[in-house]
């Protein structure tokens, strides 16, 4: 299994600031997602990552950005956030095991942007 | 065209009765997987269980089991004796083994169980 961390659990933030989302994980895993949830609804795919300098843009369009320099971070950024921003952010890696790859999450982070 | 359709939006089960989730999926890849997450309201996704295409038995995971029916592209999830504790969202996925993006996953619109004393 993986241990996913996510920082910052939660975030209360004015429009136009610029923030990043933190996930990291230290099993070494490739494959790595981030996904963008409205309350009680859906998961969207906004980012994907299969390793270092390989990151590619999911199903639903973001303004967010992405980067791999590292196989363990997969950092999400938001240049200049704005209250359409607003939803919880879960960020994904995918365990090989006798499941074939099998996807655990780490506890996502709450945004909010006023 | 959904994936993965879960039709129930909402379900409300009896504390230490059984419920069925609904699932079915769409997919023309002979090789995929079938994953159940919980989310309680803390808000993080916890890995219940999983189906492979090719396994020749539904799977089960303690309380809970999987009952896979191929043919008609179902894959519910069955909770036996709930507890108060089952309350959540919980969300039917599935990976499919081939294509450009292996090992992503697409996720229904969830289930919200309600557990009642």
């Amino acid at each position: 299994e993986a241990d996913i961390y996510q920082t910052p659990r939660y975030l209360v933030i004015g429009t136009g600031k610029k923030i990043t989302l933190e996930c990291s994980q230290t099993m070494g895993h490739d494959k790595m997602y981030w996904y963008q949830q409205d309350p009680g609804m859906e998961l969207h795919l906004i980012h994907y990552s299969y390793g270092v300098n390989s990151t590619e843009k999911g199903d639903l369009s973001s303004e967010s950005t992405v980067s791999r320099i590292r196989t363990e971070h997969f950092p999400l950024t938001l240049e200049s956030a704005r209250p359409s921003h607003t939803s919880q952010y879960l960020c994904a890696s995918n365990f090989l095991g006798a499941r074939g790859d099998t996807q655990y999450f780490g506890p996502g982070t709450r945004l909010t942007v006023l | 065209a959904q994936k993965i359709t879960q039709t129930q939006p909402g379900m409300f089960v009896q504390e230490k009765e059984a419920v069925t989730l609904d699932c079915t999926y769409d997919t023309s890849d002979p090789s995929y997987g079938l994953f159940w997450y919980k989310q309680p309201s803390s808000g993080e996704m916890i890995f219940l269980i999983y189906q492979g295409s090719y396994d020749q038995q539904n799977a089960t995971e303690g309380r809970y089991s999987l009952n896979f029916q191929k043919a008609r592209k179902s894959a519910n999830l069955v909770i036996s004796a709930s507890q108060l504790g089952d309350s959540a969202m919980y969300f039917c996925a599935m990976r499919e083994n081939r294509g450009s993006t292996l090992g992503r996953l697409y996720f229904g619109r969830g289930t919200q169980l309600t557990v009642w004393p």
